[in-house]
C-alpha cells in the first residue's frame, strides 16, 4: 500500500522557521519526482515546490522562492521542506505528493497533509 | 505563469444526471510530443486530493469510467456521467506543462 505521511507542522510566529518531512512507502521512491502543495484555510490548491528524482533539479513558486528549500533523501525514502522567514500567508495544510516527471507533473500519490499555522 | 480558469464554480447535480466542468488555460498545454499536460483531481471533504484524469483524457487507476476528460490546447472538459452521491467534492484542473504548476479555482459539485 502506498503511503505518504507528512509531519512537522506546528504553530509558529512570523519570521520563524519550520521543517516539514514526508515519509514514503509502498512505491519506488526514487522513480518519482516529489512536490509540496498547500491549501490555505477555505482556499484552493497552490503548488509550492518540486524536486526531481535525484534531487538535482528543484523548483519553487514565486511566493516562497528564497525562503523555502526542498530536499530529499532517497536512502530514507523521505522528502523535506525547510521553511524560513514564515509569514501569516504561509498558513496552510501542506501536502506532499509524488510527481511523475521532473519537478512538476501528474501526482498519483498524496499524503494527508500537515498543518502549518503562522500567527503572532 | 499559466492561469487556469474553471467554470462553473458551483455545480448542483441531480443523481443519475451528467455534469460537465470546463477548464481553460491562458496558454496551450499541448506539448510537441502530442500530450496535453492537463490533469484533473477531486478533493472530497476532509481528504487529500486524488488523481482522476492525467494528460487530458487518461483515467487514473481505479477511476470509474463514468469520469472522462477531453479537450486539447487551451480548452478542456471533465464529464461525470450518471452522477452518484459519492462524487460530491471539489474538482480541480491543473496544468503540468510549465513550472510553476497551477490549479484552477476548483468546482464544487453537490447533489441537488
Amino acid at each position: 500500500e502506498v503511503q505518504l505521511v507528512e509531519s512537522g507542522g506546528a504553530v509558529v510566529r512570523p519570521g520563524e522557521s519550520l521543517r516539514l518531512s514526508c515519509a514514503a512507502s509502498g512505491f519506488t521512491f526514487d522513480d518519482f519526482g516529489m512536490g509540496w502543495v498547500r491549501q490555505g484555510p477555505g482556499k484552493g490548491l497552490e503548488w509550492v515546490s518540486g524536486i526531481n528524482w535525484n534531487g538535482v533539479r528543484t523548483a519553487y513558486a514565486d511566493s516562497v522562492k528564497g525562503r523555502f528549500t526542498i530536499s530529499r533523501d532517497n536512502a530514507k525514502n523521505s522528502l523535506y521542506l525547510q521553511m524560513n522567514s514564515l509569514r501569516a500567508e504561509d498558513t496552510a495544510l501542506y501536502f506532499c505528493a509524488s510527481v511523475r516527471e521532473g519537478t512538476t507533473g501528474t501526482s498519483d500519490y498524496w499524503g494527508q497533509g500537515t498543518l502549518v499555522t503562522v500567527s503572532s | 505563469d499559466i492561469v487556469m480558469t474553471q467554470s462553473p464554480l458551483s455545480l448542483p447535480v441531480t443523481p443519475g444526471e451528467s455534469a460537465s466542468i470546463s477548464c481553460r488555460s491562458s496558454q496551450s498545454l499541448l506539448y510537441s510530443n502530442g500530450n496535453n499536460y492537463l490533469d484533473w483531481y477531486v478533493q472530497k471533504a476532509g481528504q487529500s486530493p486524488q488523481l482522476l484524469i492525467y494528460l487530458g483524457s487518461n483515467r487514473a487507476s481505479g477511476v470509474p469510467d463514468r469520469f472522462s476528460g477531453s479537450g486539447s490546447g487551451t480548452d478542456f472538459t471533465l464529464k461525470v456521467s450518471r452522477v452518484e452521491a459519492e462524487d460530491v467534492g471539489v474538482y480541480y484542473c491543473m496544468q503540468a506543462l510549465q513550472t510553476p504548476a497551477t490549479f484552477g479555482q476548483g468546482t464544487k459539485l453537490e447533489i441537488k
